[in-house]
């Protein structure tokens, strides 16, 4: 089993459409979560930190769920910007020096 | 704002040639890392440095060499590259302190070896 899983999509949603990511991961003493943003040719960028409690940022809500070790990223009212790929980052157990572990992406194309 | 530049946008080698990448980023981060992107595989770490002339291997190191004799500057070195190298490299950085591990990458050096 790879260390951070994610579907690949694509996911094709029309503009103002709520669209939802998974991302599990296999080590459950895993540390922190993130979700980074990749768009065309271009490098990736943090979008959002992943907290315990959840936490939103605008239209983007991250939620973690250390049972079932998954967290997810809800978009909401979709725009065109958005369409990108979208990386599901954990820094597993021990890890030094910020090293952090990627997920191979999900794509989103919003479409008008 | 953090800057990480990278020495080149596109490069095409030939098969056994040695190849330099260069990073370098202006925000006195203790961290470099050196991954490559392919499709389907995510981004692979190939080696990493927490403080100048100090390295640790990644997932993938096999085939690449790194240098670090100045905090800015992280280089990855192919020592004879091949087809299989072949890929998109990015550097990124990063600070322990303030909690946010945020690593910042810069714009990738696209790798064509022939």
């Amino acid at each position: 089993r790879k260390e951070v899983e994610q579907d690949p999509g694509p996911f094709n949603v029309p503009e103002g459409a709520t669209v939802a990511f998974n991302c599990t991961y296999s080590n459950s003493a895993s540390q922190s979560f993130f979700w980074y943003r990749q768009d065309c040719r271009k490098e990736p960028k943090l979008l959002m930190s992943v907290y315990s409690s959840g936490n939103e940022d605008g239209r983007f809500t991250a939620q973690l769920n250390r049972a079932s070790q998954y967290i997810s990223l809800l978009i909401r009212d979709s725009k065109l910007s958005d369409s990108a790929t979208y990386l599901c980052v954990v820094r597993p157990p021990k890890a030094s020096y910020d090293k952090v572990i990627f997920g191979p992406g999900t794509s989103l194309s919003v479409i008008p | 704002d953090v800057k990480v530049t990278q020495s080149s946008r596109y490069l095409v080698k030939r098969t056994g040639e040695k190849v330099f990448l260069e990073c370098v980023q202006d925000m006195d981060h203790e961290n470099m890392f050196w991954y490559r992107q392919d499709p389907g595989l995510g981004l692979r770490l190939i080696y990493f440095s927490y403080d100048v002339k100090m390295k640790e291997k990644g997932d993938i190191p096999e085939g690449y060499s790194v240098s670090r004799e100045k905090k800015e500057r992280f280089s990855l070195i192919l020592e004879s590259a091949s087809t299989n190298q072949t890929s998109m490299y990015l550097c990124a950085s990063s600070s322990p302190w303030g909690g946010r591990e945020t690593q910042y990458f810069g714009p990738g050096t696209r790798l064509l070896v022939l």
